[in-house]
């Protein structure tokens, strides 16, 4: 099994602040990787997938970039909408896996 | 507008089973894969099971593999999870999921049903 490691676990930011997630895989995935962000009692949203491609509807200050084990995800100025946590996923093997999760909290 | 509608989440005793249903609308079932991810209270995501749209070919975690099964009727737009023996571990919101893509990542997700295993 493929494992994903995120980091950092939180991420404290001010509104207007450039940041940027990490995600890092166990083996090679390629650039078959998906970003999603989750707000507190919603279902997940798909934001990015082969690792930089923006899912419909998904605004350009979201960008994914890397391929083999190491991932970025950036947001170029955090909105207030952005605060939520963020996962990685890998579906170049089975079991598909995700990674344990980024929180982007206000600082 | 693609909907994805779960059901049959419930209070379990540890060893007992549970039938999911996930009832899809808004696209052509029968042609896309569809998959059960699951989330425990306050944690991360954690996918549990694919099946193919013709229902032939399917995958499981490690964690599930032996005491779930994932099934489809297409002729009812309908997903399902059986889930046997269940631990307190398997205690989760359960979301189906899929995505034109494929049987990859997400595009659309469920709202969720709440399994608790607990005696």
């Amino acid at each position: 099994e493929i494992v994903m490691t995120q980091s950092p676990a939180t991420l404290s930011v001010t509104p207007g602040e450039r940041v940027t997630l990490s995600c890092r895989a166990s083996q090679s995935v390629s650039s078959n990787l998906a970003w999603y962000q989750q707000k507190p009692g919603q279902a997940p949203r798909l934001l990015i997938y082969g690792a930089s491609t923006r899912a419909t509807g998904i605004p350009a200050r979201f960008s994914g970039n890397g391929s083999g084990t190491e991932f970025t995800l950036t947001i170029s100025s955090l909105q207030s909408e952005d605060f939520a946590v963020y996962y990685c996923q890998q579906y170049n093997n089975w079991p598909r896996t995700f990674g344990g999760g980024t929180k982007v909290e206000i600082k | 507008e693609v909907q994805l509608l779960e059901s049959g989440g419930g209070l379990v005793q540890p060893g007992g089973s549970l039938r999911l249903s996930c009832v899809a609308s808004g696209f052509t079932f029968s042609t896309y894969a569809m998959s059960w991810v699951r989330q425990a209270p306050g944690k991360g995501l954690e996918w549990v099971s694919a099946i193919s749209g013709s229902g032939a070919n399917t995958y499981h975690a490690d964690s599930v593999k032996g005491r779930f099964t994932i099934s489809r009727d297409n002729s009812k737009n309908t997903l399902f999870l059986q889930m046997n023996s269940l631990r307190a571990e398997d205690t989760a919101l359960y979301y189906c999921a899929y995505s034109p893509g494929g049987w990859n990542y997400f595009d659309y997700w469920g709202q969720g049903t709440l399994v608790t295993v607990s005696s």
